[in-house]
């Protein structure tokens, strides 16, 4: 099946620092989402991407979607304490609806 | 506020033991959606529903059984043939009648077999 590498698998930042975090596929996909999950909960909806190219922001949030439609990555800029989490890429191929989820960036920030 | 329900928060079940896990969403979703998440693991697909008396495997459904008997509700039971049951599981819904529908997930329920 299809098959998502995200990296990195964990970030420790200094509060005020960017983050970046990507995600690769072996196949094309459709629709690239992020979603933040925070400790005990299920994971909450950042991003959709549904066109080649597209470049969204969400506040300090910005999400691209790969030419190639074989990657997406997403950019946090000045990073407080509240965006400690793990951050998932889900993608969408030809297969009906399902998403495949890459493993996570767990991201912890030091005040 | 429409949203998806998960209960209980926390279980815990002796090995051998069957038990079922309650998803419920008011949000008119079509379909829902378990998922199981290990440690440093990604979200894997076990079961999926995308109408009302339907429902499809997933990647890992050995070991589970689920039912869809209305629209708002898609329990999920872990059974004893499940070698490894204690995990994170997360039901999920969303529309159909677009081209995509991002997923909404509920909060969880974290299992624990002894």
């Amino acid at each position: 099946g299809q098959q998502l590498n995200q990296s990195p698998q964990s970030m420790f930042i200094q509060e005020g620092e960017d983050v970046s975090m990507n995600c690769t596929s072996s196949s094309i996909f459709n629709t690239w989402l992020w979603y933040k999950q925070e400790p005990g909960e299920g994971p909450v909806l950042l991003i959709a991407l549904y066109k080649a190219g597209e470049l969204t922001s969400n506040g300090r949030l910005t999400a691209q979607f790969g030419i190639t439609r074989k990657d997406s990555f997403l950019n946090i800029s000045a990073s407080i304490p509240s965006d400690v989490g793990i951050y998932f890429c889900a993608g969408r191929g030809n297969a009906g609806n399902m998403l495949t989820f890459g493993g996570g960036t767990r991201l912890m920030v030091k005040p | 506020d429409g949203g998806i329900t998960q209960s209980p928060k926390y279980l815990f079940r002796k090995e051998g033991q069957n038990v079922t896990l309650s998803c419920e969403q008011n949000l008119n979703h079509d379909a829902m959606y378990w998922y199981r998440q290990d440690p440093g693991q990604g979200l894997r697909l076990i079961y999926y529903s995308q109408i009302v008396n339907d429902f499809q495997k997933g990647d890992i459904a050995e070991g589970y059984s689920v039912s869809r008997e209305k629209k708002e509700s898609f329990p999920l039971t872990v059974t004893s043939a499940q070698k490894n049951p204690t995990a994170f599981y997360l039901c999920a819904s969303s529309r159909e009648d677009l081209k995509f529908s991002p997923l909404h997930f509920g909060n969880g329920t974290r299992l624990t077999v002894t």
